[in-house]
């Protein structure tokens, strides 16, 4: 079965750690995204990457860090530099880089 | 950066209704995409679509680019249909990036 997995689908942090959501597809997507989805908002950019190696800033990049390793895989860590994670973060892939993009089911975050 | 406005930010439907989405858009893109976002905040893949008309069911959309705007109708609403309709645009200035409207929520009711 094609997709792209979220893991956790709730993740609780305290705050001051870092924490890493992950993201694995099996589509053969080239590209991958992550953004972040705060309440009654559209969803916002955060890092994409193109290829393995090789990953860009999108508009709202400080305090997140992400790896390429794999074509398959494109890890977030949140970390304590971000002032107000506390949101739903969605990850997605496309075939190329102005293909259609597919998205997974998303990681709640939040700072206790 | 480009804008994106959609409307109306809410409506409320009985079972059975059609209805018309709109999504505005400030520049020329090379890509739109609409979703559904259910309430488990699932984003459901509609239509990719960046000029043209498709018709999957009882969801079609057309997308005129050379007026920036697109139209998202939906016909004999079910209650399945409610949640929030996003409407995503790249522009041909920019590798990745999608800008999101904030959306129209759909509450269908019996």
């Amino acid at each position: 079965d094609g997709g792209i997995t979220q893991s956790p689908k709730y993740l609780f942090r305290k705050e001051g750690q870092n924490v890493t959501l992950s993201c694995e597809q099996n589509l053969n997507h080239d590209a991958m995204y992550w953004y972040r989805q705060d309440p009654g908002q559209g969803l916002r950019l955060i890092y994409y990457s193109q290829i393995v190696n090789d990953f860009q800033k999108g508009d709202i990049a400080e305090g997140y860090s992400v790896s390429r390793e794999k074509k398959e895989s494109f890890p977030l860590t949140v970390t304590s530099a971000q002032k107000n994670p506390t949101a739903f973060y969605l990850c997605a892939s496309s075939s190329v880089s102005v293909g259609e993009q597919f998205f997974g089911p998303g990681t709640r975050l939040t700072v206790l | 950066g480009i804008q994106v406005e959609q409307s109306p930010p809410d409506l409320i439907l009985q079972e059975g209704a059609n209805s018309t989405l709109r999504c505005n858009f400030s520049d020329s893109v090379n890509n739109l995409q609409w979703f559904h976002q259910n309430p488990w905040g699932q984003l459901i893949n509609l239509f990719y679509i960046p000029s043209g008309t498709k018709q999957n069911g009882r969801l079609s959309a057309t997308t005129v680019a050379t007026e920036r705007y697109s139209l998202l109708y939906i016909s004999s609403s079910q209650t399945t249909d409610s949640g929030v309709y996003f409407c995503a645009v790249r522009d041909t200035g920019t590798a990745s990036k999608l800008t999101f409207g904030t959306g129209t929520r759909l509450q269908v009711t019996l």
